[in-house]
């Protein structure tokens, strides 16, 4: 069946130290992709999107993430990590155009100061 | 500042109540969804509406019906509430063309169905 994965459930890792969160999907064509951020109490906001171009994508609050056609990834990233980016974070795709979005199952982050 | 707001946080109901849930957004979005956020399996969608009094089934539609009378409101009903129905549901809403551009979510109702 068509998926989206994301193999980490939870990550911990301490302020400052850098993050890569992994996103792969089982889609034919390149879909496009989204990374969403759900900080405690909020709703999701949206941190990224690929759509196509250049592979490398910037998005808000520092991070990026890399489409990596090969390996069907789309994995998120930033240098150095914030107490306040502890949050839970879903990859979300679409297969192509006229569908709907379908999210990971999300990756809880928790910071240590 | 663009807006989505949910009628309750958290909402504690009984079995075979009927339950609703409702969505409001100040954006003037065409398309209005409803999704269930459960551990480890992310968001599924349950229904989306794109017009005043249009309604298309989700992945997990069953147990679930909507309601759209006016273009700001988005009402999610539950007929019988039933425990497996114990969730955090989120409704979203995006301007009118591609369903996926950007989606702006509310904060979310916790659900408890005892």
């Amino acid at each position: 069946a068509q998926s989206v994965t994301q193999p980490d459930i939870h990550i911990t890792v301490s302020e400052g130290a850098s993050l890569e969160l992994r996103c792969n999907y089982s889609y034919g064509a390149t879909p496009y992709l989204f990374w969403y951020v759900q900080s405690p109490g909020q709703g999701l906001q949206l941190l990224l999107k690929y759509f196509s171009g250049d592979t490398l994508v910037q998005g808000i609050k520092g991070f990026e993430a890399e489409f990596k056609r090969s390996q069907s990834s789309f994995n998120l990233r930033k240098p150095s990590v914030h107490w306040s980016d502890a949050a839970e974070y879903f990859c979300a795709v679409v297969p192509n155009a006229g569908n709907m979005l379908t999210f990971g199952g999300g990756t809880r982050l928790m910071v240590k100061p | 500042d663009v807006k989505v707001t949910q009628s309750s946080r958290y909402l504690v109901k009984r079995t075979g109540e009927k339950v609703f849930l409702e969505c409001v957004q100040d954006m003037d979005h065409e398309n209005m969804f409803w999704y269930r956020q459960d551990p480890g399996l992310g968001l599924r969608l349950i229904y989306f509406s794109y017009d005043v009094k249009m309604k298309e089934k989700g992945d997990i539609p069953e147990g679930y019906s909507v309601s759209r009378e006016k273009k700001e409101r988005f009402s999610l009903i539950l007929e019988s509430a039933s425990t497996n129905q114990t969730s955090m549901y989120l409704c979203a809403s995006s301007p009118q063309g591609t369903y996926y551009n950007e989606q702006f979510f509310g904060p979310g109702t916790r659900l408890t169905v005892l």
